[in-house]
């Protein structure tokens, strides 16, 4: 299947700095990308989902100002979590599309730590 | 609304029993149907997919077939290993301009030697 890359893998941070997570398709392009938030032991939660070179569309309850995407190319997305606080602790994982049947290609995922 | 649901965990198994993770849906129009793992500490990998009502996916061992009729995908595999052992997430994508994908809950399965 195709390949989709997160750096950084694992990030700590102390409490109201900011921090980009980059989601990369390596051998496809995709049209469409997915941010999601997973808690221990929980499902995913999709937080939005962006397209090449339009403003990502955010699910209902997550703060757009407070988690900036950019889907600048096809083949890259980035997730800021802007002024972070320790509620913001998460594994977050990235998707991207391209194919026509809605399969998804996930990255491997950052763990993200607020002190 | 689309939805799915999925039996919930843990399930415990021992080496080479049987396996069979319920899951059905709803769903406005014809989605797609997938199955993901996650093992510990890592992100989704598809498991497999089926697009269509009586397709059957399977890969590893692992099999599901797309019932319309009852709107299920159960996931099953005859004999598991503890290589195995993971979070399994059945989940829909359903609609053009995106597939947003909605996920079950997700079961956890441990396999023992």
């Amino acid at each position: 299947g195709a390949v989709v890359s997160q750096h950084p893998s694992w990030v700590i941070c102390k409490s109201g700095t900011s921090v980009k997570i980059e989601c990369r398709s390596l051998d496809f392009q995709a049209t469409t990308m997915f941010w999601y938030r997973q808690f221990p032991k929980q499902s995913l939660m999709l937080m939005a989902t962006s397209n090449e070179g339009s403003k990502a569309t955010y699910e209902q309850g997550v703060e757009k100002d407070k988690f900036l995407i950019n889907h600048a190319s096809l083949t890259l997305s980035t997730l800021t979590v802007t002024s972070a606080h320790p509620e913001d602790s998460s594994f977050y994982i990235c998707s991207g599309a391209g194919s026509l049947d809605g399969e998804q290609f996930f990255g491997p995922g950052t763990r993200l730590t607020v002190l | 609304g689309n939805s799915v649901t999925q039996m919930e965990g843990p399930v415990t198994l021992s080496e080479e029993a049987f396996l069979t993770i319920n899951c059905t849906y709803t769903a406005t129009g014809y989605p797609s149907l997938f199955w993901y793992v996650q093992y510990p500490g890592e992100g989704l990998q598809l498991l497999l997919k089926a697009t269509k009502a009586d397709d059957k996916g399977s890969n590893k061992g692992f099999e599901a077939t797309y019932r319309k009729e009852t709107t299920s995908f159960h996931l099953e595999k005859g004999s598991v290993q503890v290589s195995d052992s993971a979070v399994y997430f059945c989940a829909l994508s359903v609609g053009t301009g995106g597939f947003k994908t909605i996920f079950g809950a997700g079961t956890r399965l441990f396999v023992k030697a």
